[in-house]
This record gives C-alpha cells, structure tokens and sequence, in this order.
C-alpha cells in the first residue's frame, strides 16, 4: 500500500526557469493538499484540489505559481520564472473524501539558484 | 487569526518522559494533531484528537487537550534516542473550501543517552 509519492525529491534550478513538482495520491484518495516550508518554519498551506477542481487556493502567491489535479495523472504544482526566494520544501498530503486525517509524501526540496 | 505556537527546543534523557507543548487560538478548531518531521524526511502523524475529546492514548504517546486554554500537549513516555525529530502541532479549522491545516513551527526534540 504505497504512501504519497512525490517526485522529484531534490531540484534544482537557476532563476528564471520553471520548476514542476508531481505529487501521486495514497490509492483512495482524491483530495490533494500542498504546503510549503521554508528553512527553519513550518509548514504554510497553499492549496487544496480534488480531481479537476481547485476548492482552495488561498494560500498560494498571486503570481508565478499554479496548481492542477488532472483526471488521470498526479498533482502538478509548477512555479515559473523562479527566485531564489521560492527555496524551500514542498510538500503534499493527500485524504479520502471528508477525511479527517491528511498523509504526506516525502516532499520536493527546491533550490534555486 | 489563525495561529499555533510550540516551544522551539526540548531536550531529555532517554528513558525519561517528553511532555511538547502547544497552543492554538481558533476556538473553532475541530481537529488537533501531532506529526513528526525526521531530517530530510516527510511528516508522519503520530496522533490526532478530536476537539470535543480531552484525552487520548496511544501506546506511549498521550495527548492532552485543555480547550479552555487552547493548550495541547504530547507526552512521550520512555523517550528513545529515535525519538529526536521535530514535531509538529497542527489544526485543522474548517473553511468555507477545505481543512487546510495550520501548523506550528516545530518543536524539536534531542534526547540524549
């Protein structure tokens, strides 16, 4: 019984260019948090999606970043045009329809350069 | 607003209790949890109690919930070098989308041999 994957689990990047993070849900489940944490922080909700749909988007910065959740297919966040303030973990959590529990994958560690 | 404080360190010896503090301000908070972080790795939960619950049991982790206060505790009994890690309290507070959850900072929690 996997867990939550996500991939890749370390990136890199220069300025500039775009970085995309997969996230595959525990088997069951359909609704697809990420959170972000920077050094020394911890954990900031960004957004919240069931297949196709984004329920809650109130975390997530205006500009650069978006977030879907195909019908087939993982998680995809993807942030363009990075900085090197976008350095942090991003992790997903996945839950079962009105679940009360949210489990984590191991996260994305981003680095820009 | 939404907020969650922990103490920052906590230091023991094994076979000693860990008892990690936390307070949240949303009174309408309906789930309280506890995760750990180990470097470079995930978060797993530990434990959750739900907030009309005063008390939960799980092995050797208890959790305490005094409501009136808005204070959460989680107490390690026979704490284990494989113990040290950062833990994490977290609410979860429904909104009008989802139940993003609000985490702390972290405690993290050394102990000694």
């Amino acid at each position: 019984n996997a867990g939550v994957m996500q991939n890749p689990r370390h990136l890199v990047r220069r300025r500039g260019q775009e970085a995309r993070l997969r996230c595959s849900p525990m088997k069951g489940h359909s609704h697809v948090y990420w959170y972000r944490q920077l050094p020394e922080e911890g954990l900031k909700f960004m957004v919240y999606l069931q297949k196709e749909n984004i329920i809650d988007e109130s975390g997530m910065p205006k500009e650069r970043f978006s977030a879907e959740f195909p019908k087939e297919g993982p998680s995809i966040l993807r942030i363009q045009q990075v900085v090197r303030g976008d350095s942090a973990a991003y992790f997903c959590a996945s839950s079962k329809p009105g679940g009360e529990t949210q489990y984590f994958g191991p996260g994305t560690r981003l680095l820009v350069l | 607003g939404e907020d969650v404080e922990q103490s920052l360190f906590l230091s023991v010896r094994e076979g000693d209790s860990s008892v990690i503090n936390c307070t949240y301000t949303d009174s309408s908070s309906t789930y309280l949890y506890w995760y750990k972080q180990e470097p470079g790795a995930g978060l797993q939960l530990l434990t959750y109690i739900f907030s009309n619950m005063d008390m939960k049991q799980d092995q050797r982790l208890t959790v305490l919930l005094n409501k009136k206060d808005k204070h959460l505790s989680l107490r390690i009994a026979d704490t284990q070098t494989g113990d040290s890690a950062i833990y994490f309290c977290a609410e979860s507070t429904p909104n009008q989308a989802g139940t993003a959850l609000i985490f702390g900072k972290g405690t993290t929690l050394s102990v000694s041999s």
